[in-house]
């Protein structure tokens, strides 16, 4: 049982657009920012977003993070084949760790 | 360009030992705050455990008392020492730097920016 919650799956066709939550509480995402990982089949965690909304170099702006609350979410607008993937929110939470989601899979159909 | 080499992985039987590396090129050791995160089959990401630059070393409940985490600037090399292995210790573990901000008021960036390919830990009989 993970500490932020996301949904399992997401999928939507080439071109469009998707959102992926991430929720959480004010021990954790209410109080510290919020980066998002895409984890290619078979590869490891790749950091999309951090600071809540900012991108490092080299990660397109299609991709983009928003945070409101105890809730983040992450957008990806234009969808392609190559953006299948599992995708992860992180945080510091309170316990003095930090929390992942449980990961979201997005199927581009 | 900063890169991480994990290695080290391997099957080994519950109660048995072993040592992690990740290697670190690009910057030193010591200078960024290094991290250990961990994947278990078609599960997510759980955070393992973070050494400090300063040398404070942190670990998740699920390892306290039985994985150490330490450096060696001569090599700049992380180490993570895995004893009294479980089952449920079978995952890939993937190093990491960390970046952390105290921005006041308790408030904490925290992100992982620059991750190793990952080493595969078995744990079985």
């Amino acid at each position: 049982q993970s500490v932020l919650t996301q949904p399992p799956s997401v999928s939507a066709a080439p071109g469009q657009k998707v959102s992926i939550s991430c929720s959480g509480s004010s021990s954790n995402i209410g109080r510290n920012y919020v980066a998002w990982y895409q984890q290619l089949p078979g590869t490891a965690p790749k950091l999309l977003i951090y600071d809540n909304n900012k991108r490092p170099s080299g990660i397109p702006d299609r991709f983009s993070g928003s945070k409101s609350g105890t809730s983040a979410t992450l957008g990806i607008t234009g969808l392609q084949t190559g953006d299948e993937a599992d995708y992860y929110c992180g945080t510091w939470d309170s316990s003095l760790t930090v929390v992942f989601g449980g990961g979201t899979k997005l199927t581009v159909l | 360009e900063e890169q991480l080499v994990e290695s080290g992985g391997a099957l080994v039987q519950p109660g048995g030992s072993l040592r992690l590396s990740c290697a670190v090129s690009g910057f030193p050791v010591t200078s960024k705050f290094m991290t250990w995160v961990r994947q278990a089959p078609g599960k997510g990401l759980e955070w393992v455990s973070v050494l400090y630059p300063g040398g404070a070393a942190y670990y998740a409940d699920s390892v306290k008392d039985r994985f150490i985490i330490s450096s060696d600037t001569s090599k700049n090399t992380i180490f993570f020492q895995m004893n009294s292995l479980r089952v449920e210790d079978t995952a890939v573990y993937y190093c990491a730097t960390r970046v952390t901000q105290e921005l006041g008021d308790g408030v904490r960036n925290i992100y992982m920016d620059v991750w190793g390919k990952g080493t595969t830990v078995t744990v079985s009989s």
